[in-house]
């Protein structure tokens, strides 16, 4: 079953602003992983976070983990048209094991 | 590196009829791969995990008779639809993993309508 929930379902915003995604989660995990997908493409690996780890940046991206509210955020800065895109997270509960998805946010952004 | 490749990208069948969708790592050694389906506008399910020489451990509701998964080799594993219905059509995604590796990579994804 899905663990993650993914809010808000679908973000609309402007060209340059920034997008932020959250993700909860229900059990204990090894890492929390983010990908992006593209409208029926496949899926792309963002940035993985360890459940030992708070933050992470990675060029405009900067996840979150909070272990204690089972909560992870995606934030993506300046955002451009081209970011449009699904994006999901995912929680492995064991390193390398099985991901779990969760419902994914639907990001549009307008030129 | 680390590049998954599906084939075909898409395929149109006729009801009753089986479809063999390939999943491929080009350029590493894939111990595990895992098959997802992903019905529109919705988020990828867990339908299989596949080791390599070994049975392939299906998820509940997944019936294992109707999808079956052969991992062959370290570089190969098919996902085989028999007699598909109408209801099967989805978009079936592959990831492949290492044991060295956290992430998975995933293929670009199988469009399968059974008409």
């Amino acid at each position: 079953s899905q663990q993650g929930e993914e809010d808000p379902q679908a973000l609309s915003i402007q060209e340059g602003e920034n997008a932020t995604m959250n993700c909860s989660y229900k059990t204990s995990i090894n890492n929390l992983q983010w990908y992006r997908q593209n409208s029926g493409r496949g899926l792309v690996h963002l940035i993985l976070i360890r459940s030992n780890e708070r933050e992470k940046h990675s060029g405009r991206l900067r996840v979150t983990l909070d272990t204690s509210k089972k909560s992870s955020s995606l934030l993506i800065t300046a955002s451009r048209a081209a970011d449009t895109a699904s994006y999901f997270c995912a929680t492995g509960l064991s390193a390398g094991n099985m991901l779990t998805f969760g419902g994914g946010t639907r990001l549009m952004v307008k030129p | 590196g680390a590049v998954v490749s599906q084939h075909p990208s898409w395929v149109i069948c006729k009801s009753g009829t089986s479809v063999k969708i390939e999943c491929r790592s080009l350029d590493f050694q894939a111990t595990t791969m895992f098959w997802y389906r992903q019905f529109p506008k919705q988020s990828l399910m867990l339908m299989a995990t596949s080791n390599e020489g070994s049975k392939a451990t299906y998820e509940q509701g997944v019936e294992k008779d109707k999808f079956l998964i052969n991992h062959a080799s370290l570089t190969l594993s098919t996902l085989t639809v028999t007699s598909a219905h109408p209801e099967d059509s989805s978009f079936y995604i592959c990831s492949a993993r290492t044991p060295a590796l956290y992430e998975q990579y995933f293929g670009p994804g199988t469009r399968l309508t059974v008409t």
